[in-house]
């Protein structure tokens, strides 16, 4: 079956630490993107990317790295200059815009600062 | 930039009625919105795209409108049921950086049987 895979479901992080969350799919989508989002609120874009070897910042990308090194893996690193890094991370791809078919989104990471 | 107001408060109503949800937008109208399901713990699925020159767009039981001059979307389930209890979320693409789109906060609704 086609999906999104996003790895691990819980990831504990000490202060200073980089932490890095898995997303692979394989529905062929060109288009990936990462969200985050707090409790109670709505997703927040941090980046997205439309083709292999490109990407692109989105509204709160300050503390966040990517790469899109493959069509299929698009990995998010939560560096230490994130200040409030606590938060359910959501990857999701589309093909072209998701205007068609919307996003197909993976299962999440909780991530969580002890 | 965008802005989307959703129903402030969550919704409970009784298995069998319809509910309704509200998705407001500022600024300019998008060229389409859509709505997705998310459940506690699990990402958002995708419903129902509805474009700026549909006025309503119906799936099962599910009913989804579009006001270009109000700057507002409804959301319908009619004959609801205990297992529609979920957060819906609308979205709207950002302007004409196609692929970025925003998202509301939500309306978390609650079916009682």
């Amino acid at each position: 079956d086609g999906g999104i895979t996003q790895s691990p479901k819980y990831l504990f992080r000490k202060e200073g630490q980089n932490v890095t969350l898995s997303c692979e799919q394989n529905l062929n989508h060109d288009a990936m993107y990462w969200y985050r989002q707090d409790p109670g609120q709505g997703l927040r874009l941090i980046y997205y990317s439309q083709i292999v070897n490109d990407f692109q910042k989105g509204d709160i990308a300050e503390g966040y790295s990517v790469s899109r090194e493959k069509k299929e893996s698009f990995p998010l690193t939560v560096t230490s200059a994130q200040k409030n890094p606590t938060a359910f991370y959501l990857c999701a791809s589309s093909t072209g815009t998701g205007e068609h078919y919307g996003y197909t989104f993976g299962s999440g990471t909780r991530l969580t600062v002890v | 930039s965008q802005k989307i107001e959703q129903n402030s408060e969550a919704l409970n109503i009784q298995e069998g009625k319809t509910a309704t949800l509200t998705c407001n937008y500022t600024n300019y109208s998008p060229a389409y919105l859509q709505w997705y399901r998310q459940d506690p713990g699990r990402g958002p699925v995708f419903l129902l795209l509805i474009r700026e020159n549909e006025k309503e767009k119906r799936k099962e039981r599910l009913k989804v409108t579009f006001d270009t001059t109000l700057k507002q979307s409804l959301f319908h389930i009619t004959a609801s049921q205990p297992a529609d209890s979920a957060t819906y979320l609308c979205a709207l693409p950002q302007g004409t950086n196609a692929g970025k789109s925003t998202f509301g906060d939500g309306t978390t609704l609650t079916v009682k049987p």
